[in-house]
């Protein structure tokens, strides 16, 4: 079964240093999605991302934040000049076309700890 | 804004049990709900989701869950519980918009015991 991966599993930055987090959705999928989830807390929509533009973005996701397809299979978040609070689990996640009905199928998640 | 709440925290059941996890959600219509389960250090895998029609809905790994509209619920069940069950399951509820963000409860950790 196809599946999201990303990469890497474990990423370590110090604070104020800049990171991308690697995504590739599945192949046919049409809507890419970034998920936090700090340690013992809940999961949190960041961004959706459909027809090369961003559709939706939560208040979590400021200018710190930018997403990017720059080719046909990745899908990149990048957070510029992290903080301590940038610790968290990060998930992809992608889905069909069509109405809202089609599921999420989520990658295994980075952890991104800033030190 | 949609809500979902998972009023459970942490659950401990024998294994062979019977299991149920509860989930309230809050949407002005009838949002489009998921059941994830998340095991450690692993992401999340869709146990089933419920759209539309009959309102048992059957999952993967024997997991099945019911919507009530008038409880505004999507509770998780499973008959007989394997130890392998143990992990932390999560509801989320999806917008009917074209864009259809997944807002999730807190989760529910579930401990299994022999």
């Amino acid at each position: 079964e196809p599946e999201v991966t990303q990469t890497p599993s474990h990423q370590v930055t110090q604070m104020g240093q800049e990171v991308i987090l690697r995504c590739v959705p599945i192949s046919n999928h049409l809507y890419f999605y970034w998920y936090r989830q700090i340690l013992g807390q809940k999961v949190e929509f960041l961004v959706s991302f459909y027809n090369n533009e961003i559709s939706e973005k939560s208040e979590i996701f400021d200018d710190q934040f930018s997403v990017e397809r720059p080719d046909g299979s990745n899908f990149t978040l990048k957070i510029r000049s992290t903080k301590l609070e940038d610790s968290a689990m990060y998930f992809c996640a992608s889905r069909n076309g069509g109405a809202g009905n089609q599921p999420q199928h989520f990658g295994d998640g980075t952890r991104l700890s800033i030190l | 804004a949609q809500s979902v709440t998972q009023p459970d925290i942490h659950i401990t059941v024998s294994e062979g049990a019977s299991l149920e996890l509860r989930c309230n959600y809050s949407y002005g219509a009838t949002p489009y709900l998921f059941w994830y389960v998340q095991s450690p250090g692993q992401g999340l895998q869709l146990l089933l989701k419920y759209f539309s029609g009959d309102t048992l809905v059957q999952g993967i790994k024997g997991f099945e869950a019911e919507f009530k509209r008038s409880q505004s619920s999507f509770n998780l069940r499973k008959p007989s519980v394997h130890w392998s069950d143990a992990a932390e399951y999560f509801c989320a509820v999806g917008l009917t918009g074209t864009a259809s963000k997944l807002t999730f409860g807190t989760g529910t950790r579930l401990q299994v015991t022999l």
